[in-house]
């Protein structure tokens, strides 16, 4: 049973740019939440998703965006990319919105020069 | 307000010593307090969590104690193994509203070092 699978594992951007991070939620699992996790610091949260809405926002600013598909797996996007927004993004997927199951992936390393 | 301050940041032990990393939360509504493990290119695991109805819970060498009244949280790692060294965070589940859902709030990692 494969647990959470995000993609791609690590990509350099250049300040300015665009960039989409996909994350596939593990079988039996329907929400999905997006945490950043800054070198040396534990992971921030970002946003949830549910049923294909934002069910909560964590204090990140509008360039950061997601989506959830019918499948439940879900993309984060991030707009007009700064320096500070080099980190490892987590995606974790549960079984609901409770606190129960979450089971987290291996991360995207993403790097803005 | 919403903060985990987490302590040690790091911690050096000699295999076969306990270990113990110690969390403080902010939010007295949180009500879920895991403890998840990182090591490079595998993810976040939980490796024990605990409820705030309860004061303690052991999984073999791993134990987790939780102080509701001082918002104090621990981790306990006895007979400690090379294996064992990796990040570790702690977290607490701060609910949303009066909804049953929430967001997991992190603290800052602790890497362990087990020395053979």
């Amino acid at each position: 049973d494969a647990g959470v699978t995000q993609s791609p594992t690590h990509l350099i951007k250049t300040r300015g740019q665009q960039v989409t991070l996909r994350c596939s939620p593990k079988s039996g699992h329907d929400t999905v939440s997006w945490y950043q996790q800054a070198l040396g610091q534990g992971p921030q949260f970002i946003f949830q998703y549910y049923e294909e809405e934002e069910r909560q926002r964590g204090n990140f600013p509008d360039r950061f965006s997601g989506h959830q598909f019918p499948n439940y797996s879900s993309e984060l996007n991030v707009n007009a990319l700064l320096l500070g927004d080099s980190a490892l993004y987590l995606c974790a997927s549960s079984p609901g919105l409770g606190d129960y199951g979450y089971t987290f992936g291996s991360g995207t390393r993403l790097t803005v020069v | 307000g919403e903060n985990v301050e987490q302590h040690p940041s790091t911690l050096s032990v000699q295999e076969g010593d306990s270990a113990v990393i110690k969390c403080t939360y902010s939010d007295s509504a949180s009500n879920y307090f895991p403890w998840y493990k990182q090591e490079l290119g595998k993810g976040s695991q939980l490796i024990i969590d605990i409820r705030s109805n309860v004061g303690e819970k052991k999984d073999q060498r791993i134990a987790v104690t939780l102080n509701k009244t001082a918002k104090h949280f621990s981790l306990h790692i006895t007979e400690t193994q090379p294996e064992d060294s990796a990040v570790y965070f702690c977290a607490a589940f701060k609910p949303h509203g009066s909804s049953n859902t929430g967001k997991l709030i992190f603290g800052q990692g602790t890497t362990l070092q087990v020395k053979p």
